[in-house]
């Protein structure tokens, strides 16, 4: 069974300064995504990354993919008050003509002045 | 483009009753997952359908079903509610879970009293 770990599972962070979350995943997988929820609401799509070596970047994140270590990072550059949330990664996984997402156990980001 | 729509958004039940929600796919999407976020067990995958079969299944017991209709639009039903099954329940519409993004609903709050 897949296992998709994150760390952490808490981040409080000063505004302007950098830092990583890791997503771990225990079987092979050739798609990967991050998303954001903000309190009450709902998912919103970041990244999908499709192999390895990927990297995307919009704004103050990027993300990024090694398949081989099955592991993806989100790094935040110079955080903002308005990056605060809960970032969760999801790992896609087919079989046969099924398909479904598991998802990480999600990292809540606190960006604080 | 409007986006998936959830209805109802909140629910109150009483434990042994059952409910019934609705998820719109984004128009053009035949593929619709549904999901079960809670703060202990984090975000589950309920099910999978495409062009109104059942493709793939989560591990939940039989008394959460589901169906989708011809033009898309889905339902999942939850029979003799359990405390337990308080929660928010997502759902997610793509072009094809294969090779597109799955993108979120605003989510049904459920409570079960």
């Amino acid at each position: 069974e897949l296992k998709v770990e994150q760390n952490p599972l808490f981040l409080s962070m000063q505004e302007g300064k950098n830092y990583t979350i890791y997503c771990n995943y225990s079987t092979t997988s050739d798609r990967l995504y991050w998303y954001r929820q903000d309190p009450g609401k709902s998912l919103e799509s970041l990244f999908v990354l499709l192999s390895n070596g990927a990297v995307k970047q919009e704004g103050r994140l990027m993300a990024s993919l090694d398949t081989k270590a099955r592991l993806s990072t989100l790094h935040i550059t110079a955080a903002v008050h308005d990056l605060s949330a809960t970032y969760f990664c999801a790992v896609a996984t087919y079989t046969g003509t099924a398909s479904k997402l598991t998802f990480g156990t999600g990292t809540r980001l606190q960006v604080t002045l | 483009k409007a986006g998936v729509t959830q209805t109802p958004r909140y629910l109150i039940k009483t434990r042994g009753q059952q409910v019934t929600l609705s998820c719109s796919p984004i128009s053009g999407h035949r593929s619709v997952s549904w999901y079960q976020q809670t703060p202990g067990q984090g975000l589950q995958f309920l099910f999978e359908y495409f062009s109104e079969t059942q493709r793939n299944k989560g591990n939940f017991p039989g008394r959460f079903s589901g169906r989708q209709f011809s033009n898309s639009r889905s339902e999942m039903n939850v029979s003799t509610l359990e405390l337990g099954d308080s929660a928010l329940y997502l759902c997610a519409s793509s072009l094809d879970p294969f090779t597109d993004t799955q993108y979120f609903g605003p989510g049904t709050r459920l409570t079960v009293l």
